[in-house]
């Protein structure tokens, strides 16, 4: 099972910053975060990921809870192109996704 | 362009048949990973290899069997096919199976079998 949980879906309003959290009260101290996205049936695409610090690159910002039990991918200005389901993954020897958010961005 | 390579695209089969679905890591990948995805389902994680070898193993069916070959490209065989196996198979790639910090997959766009 998924060790990641996440809401099913979430609406944002174009421009704005898209917040998507995540909890995985169980990782473990050595265990990363990441976050992918899959655009409609397209294969997922990876955003970043992150172990203590918070993390920003080109696509997104991720901040990590510091008892680590929690984390939220934030798209700082959301675009109609970022409608997608987004999946919080820790990644273990088994990677597994869960179901993730299916984020909405609305014009 | 991910760099990882699935054939084929699409795939149109009778119950009952058995097909092989390939995938070709971005190159200097050592791992493969390969994952079902049904019809508005999530991704469902079937099995690694890390260079050549099984590393893990996920909701594999018994009917289903994988390996990856010396070259580091892989197949994964599907037989006695049922309605319910239609699905999209991704086959994903990484550098390393064991280092967390090089671990982001690069996913092929997979190879949509439909079962009739």
């Amino acid at each position: 099972d998924a060790k990641t949980t996440q809401p099913p879906s979430m609406d944002c309003a174009e421009g704005r910053a898209a917040n998507l959290p995540c909890n995985h009260s169980t990782i473990s101290g050595n265990e990363y975060v990441y976050w992918y996205r899959q655009i409609h049936s397209q294969g997922p695409q990876y955003i970043i990921h992150g172990l203590k610090n918070n993390e920003t690159n080109e696509m997104a910002s991720l901040i990590i809870t510091e008892d680590r039990k929690s984390s939220t991918l934030i798209l700082p200005h959301a675009t109609l192109r970022d409608t997608a389901v987004y999946y919080c993954i820790v990644r273990d020897d088994k990677i597994i996704f869960g179901k993730g958010t299916r984020l909405h961005i609305l014009p | 362009d991910s760099g990882v390579t699935q054939t084929p695209k699409h795939l149109i089969t009778a119950t009952g048949q058995r097909v092989t679905l390939r995938c070709s890591p971005r190159s200097g990948d050592l791992s493969v990973y390969w994952y079902q995805q049904s019809l508005d389902q999530g991704l469902q994680f079937l099995i690694q290899y890390y260079n050549g070898e099984e590393r893990a193993k996920g909701n594999i069916l018994e009917r289903f069997s994988a390996q990856q070959f010396p070259d580091l490209h892989s197949e994964l065989n599907l037989s006695s096919l049922e309605l319910g196996d239609s699905a999209l198979y991704f086959c994903a790639s990484s550098v390393d199976a064991w280092t967390s910090d090089t671990g982001e997959l690069f996913f092929g766009e997979g190879s949509r079998l439909t079962v009739l």
